[in-house]
């Protein structure tokens, strides 16, 4: 069974950092890629970054380009989001989920505030 | 970047009505998308993929169609634990970009 399990949010002030994991089991970690998406309270999805299997290749929304990075540590089957600079826009339930076209498995999400 | 506008924001219907619900995208993503449901509280579930492919375990009264830019999700006959709110989503290029949701909602 395919389990992913994010953790890592918090509150944070405007300028701060904060690193989210997610630990992935049930399958072939270094074969599939991985995405972080959120969803700001009350509001839609957003994809904010991919990674693919081997880490070679990354991809980020505009939003967060030069401020996150995402990376991947096989030897853990674990994914990492890595927020510098935060906003209070970045406010957000981050999901990591499979694959980075179509996501057919999410985590359960963490929760990251962004106020002073 | 590609922009996906759903319509309608919101969906009235009553238990056993069929549903349908657009998604239209700025520019051609042939059938690069992906729509899925979500319930409060609850991570999305992937419903569709392709454009028309029921994603494992998804009931057939939801089924996909379109290519191009046109997209329709249907329900064929509402349950009650279909109320959620739906998005598409497509993969053709990057970044990959949501619609804003449709929410349905009982009458």
């Amino acid at each position: 069974e395919v389990q992913l399990l994010e953790s890592g949010g918090g509150l944070v002030q405007p300028g701060g950092s904060l690193r989210l994991s997610c630990v992935a089991s049930g399958f072939t970690f270094s074969s599939h890629a991985l995405t972080w998406v959120r969803q700001a309270p009350g509001k839609g999805l957003q994809w904010v970054s991919s990674i693919s299997g081997s880490g070679g290749s990354t991809f980020y929304a505009d939003s967060v380009k030069g401020r996150f990075t995402i990376s991947r540590d096989s030897s853990k089957n674990t994914l990492y989001l890595q927020m510098n600079s935060l906003r209070a826009a970045d406010t957000a339930v981050y999901y990591c989920a499979n694959s980075f076209t179509y996501f057919d498995y999410w985590g359960q999400g963490t929760l990251v505030t962004v106020s002073s | 970047e590609i922009v996906m506008t759903q319509s309608p924001a919101t969906l009235s219907v009553s238990p056993g009505e069929r549903a349908t619900l657009s998604c239209r995208a700025s520019q051609g993503v042939s059938s690069n998308l992906a729509w899925y449901q979500q319930k409060p509280g609850q991570a999305p579930r992937l419903l569709i993929y392709g454009a028309s492919t029921r994603a494992t375990g998804i009931p057939a009264r939801f089924s996909g169609s379109g290519s191009g830019t046109e997209f329709t999700l249907t329900i064929s006959s509402l349950q009650p634990e279909d109320f959620a709110v739906y998005y598409c989503q497509h993969y053709n290029n990057w970044p990959r970009t949501f619609g804003q949701g449709t929410k349905v909602e009982i009458k």
